[in-house]
C-alpha cells in the first residue's frame, strides 16, 4: 500500500443498521491514524486519531480500530441514523509528517 | 480546539481570473496548511503556510499559481491565480490540534471556473 485508501467509496444503508469502513495505509513510517466526519456544507470534524496498535476509540455510537503492523483502521457506526449521513475521511499522518487523505467513504442513512 | 473562519464559501469565477480566500484562526498557531479536493479526488495538500517565511509548496503547486500570504500566525490567504475550468474544487485551511485531537478545518471555499 503506498497510498491511504478507503472502502467502500459509497454506502446505503437503513436506518438502525450498523455498518463499517475501512482505511488502509503504508505501515512504514507510521505516525497516527485520524478520521474525519465531514457534513456538506461543513468543516471536517475530528473523530479520532490513534496512534498505538490495538488502539480502540468509541464516541458515542462510533467507534474505531487501528492495526498498524497489517496497514489498516476500521470504522463502526451502530444503529445508523440519518444524522450520520455523511463523508468519512481517514488520513495518515501529522507532527512533522504530511497528513495524506484517503478519498473518503461516503455514507447514506436512509430513513 | 481553534476555530476557523474561511471566506468566501462559495464562488464562481470566468477563466483566467484569480480568487483569494481567507482564513482567520481565533488563537495563534504557527502551521497553516492549505488543501484542495478535486471533484472525485482526495484531500491534497497544496502547501503549508508558515509565519514570517515563505509558504512551503507541495509537489505539482507552485507559487505562481498558488501564492499565499501569512502576515502574522492568525491569517492566511491563498491565491488560486489565472484560473481554468481544472481549479474547480473545494478549497479548506487547516491548522494542526493539540497532540491526538487531529486538525482543525475552515468550512471550506466550493471553487467553480467557467
Amino acid at each position: 500500500i503506498l497510498n491511504v485508501e478507503q472502502s467502500p467509496q459509497s454506502l446505503h444503508v437503513q436506518e438502525g443498521d450498523s455498518t463499517n469502513f475501512t482505511c488502509s495505509f503504508p505501515s512504514s513510517n507510521f505516525y497516527a491514524l485520524h478520521w474525519y466526519r465531514w457534513e456538506t456544507a461543513k468543516s471536517p470534524e475530528a473523530l479520532f486519531v490513534m496512534t498505538l496498535n490495538g488502539d480502540e476509540k468509541k464516541k458515542g455510537r462510533i467507534s474505531a480500530t487501528l492495526n498498524t503492523k497489517e496497514g489498516y483502521s476500521y470504522l463502526y457506526i451502530k444503529g445508523s441514523q440519518p444524522e450520520d449521513s455523511a463523508t468519512y475521511l481517514c488520513a495518515q499522518g501529522g507532527g512533522y509528517q504530511k497528513v495524506t487523505f484517503g478519498i473518503g467513504t461516503k455514507l447514506q442513512v436512509i430513513p | 480546539s481553534a476555530v476557523i473562519s474561511q471566506k468566501p464559501s462559495r464562488d464562481i469565477c470566468q477563466r483566467g481570473t484569480s480568487l483569494t480566500i481567507q482564513c482567520q484562526v481565533d488563537s495563534q498557531v504557527t502551521m497553516m496548511f492549505w488543501y484542495r479536493q478535486q471533484p472525485g479526488q482526495s484531500l491534497t495538500l497544496i502547501a503549508t503556510a508558515n509565519q514570517g517565511s515563505e509558504a512551503t509548496y507541495e509537489s505539482g503547486f507552485v507559487i505562481d499559481k498558488f501564492p499565499i500570504s501569512r502576515p502574522n500566525l492568525t491569517f492566511s490567504t491563498l491565491t488560486v491565480s489565472n484560473m481554468s475550468p481544472e481549479d474547480s474544487s473545494i478549497y479548506l485551511c487547516s491548522v494542526p490540534g493539540q497532540a491526538n485531537y487531529g486538525y482543525t478545518f475552515g468550512s471550506g471555499t466550493r471553487l467553480t471556473v467557467v
